[in-house]
């Protein structure tokens, strides 16, 4: 079962507007949780990141939401430029009882100029 | 700092045949992780190592799959005999431990397999 679930595989926004990406968990325990960017050919690299202490974490134009009671967090890209297009990735851990981290299925988000 | 370095970069090989995927990890981390990446199930783990020490591989989907770390600088995924199901992205990952435990994993490029 995914543990981790990005219900929208794809994402198209205009330039200069708002990115937003979803993030649904399922297991309460998760307290760490993640954005990877991915490009075509290349491996994930970190984002930003959201203890679960918190409800917001913000760097530059991106911010991460955690909603804990829903069980959902969100990645807001302020403005959006072309070179956010990629594959993004959640991820969630136990930050100080686990090792896994549980990655989602990714949204590919597409900036058109 | 080198990254983690990952090869073949590509892989193309028959169904029956062996694969043996390499991850050099980034020097000082402890643990390493090794991922599938399909389109169903994204980045799904098969299995990780602390100092060496294979910790958890309920995610390897078959026996077919084995890893070995023999050392701390060097990693391989092999399967053996390959299948057309098999073909995917396989990425090494690496990380420390710090006080509060993971901050990130760090990815290497990854090794696309295609099974004929």
């Amino acid at each position: 079962d995914q543990q981790v679930k990005q219900n929208s595989p794809s994402l198209s926004v205009q330039e200069g507007r708002i990115s937003i990406l979803n993030c649904d968990y399922t297991n309460s325990m998760f307290d760490y949780f993640l954005w990877y960017k991915k490009y075509p050919a290349e491996g994930p690299t970190f984002l930003i990141s959201i203890s679960s202490i918190k409800d917001k974490n913000e760097d530059g134009r991106f911010t991460v939401f955690l909603n804990k009671s829903a069980k959902h967090l969100s990645l807001h890209i302020v403005p959006s430029q072309p070179g956010d297009s990629a594959v993004y990735f959640c991820a969630a851990s136990r930050r100080n009882t686990g090792n896994q981290f549980y990655f989602g299925t990714g949204t590919s988000l597409t900036v058109i100029p | 700092d080198a990254g983690v370095i990952q090869s073949p970069r590509h892989e193309v090989t028959e169904m029956g045949q062996e694969v043996t995927l390499r991850c050099k990890p980034i020097s000082g981390h402890d643990y390493l992780f090794w991922y599938r990446q399909t389109m169903m199930r994204g980045l799904e783990l098969l299995i990780y190592f602390n100092n060496n020490v294979p910790i958890d591989d309920s995610g390897m989907p078959e026996d077919r799959f084995s890893a070995k770390m023999p050392n701390a600088s060097f990693s391989t995924l092999k399967i053996q005999p390959s299948e057309p199901r098999d073909s995917a992205v396989y990425f090494c990952a690496s990380s420390f431990w710090e006080r509060g435990g993971h901050r990130e994993l760090f990815f290497g490029e990854g090794s696309r397999l295609t099974v004929l």
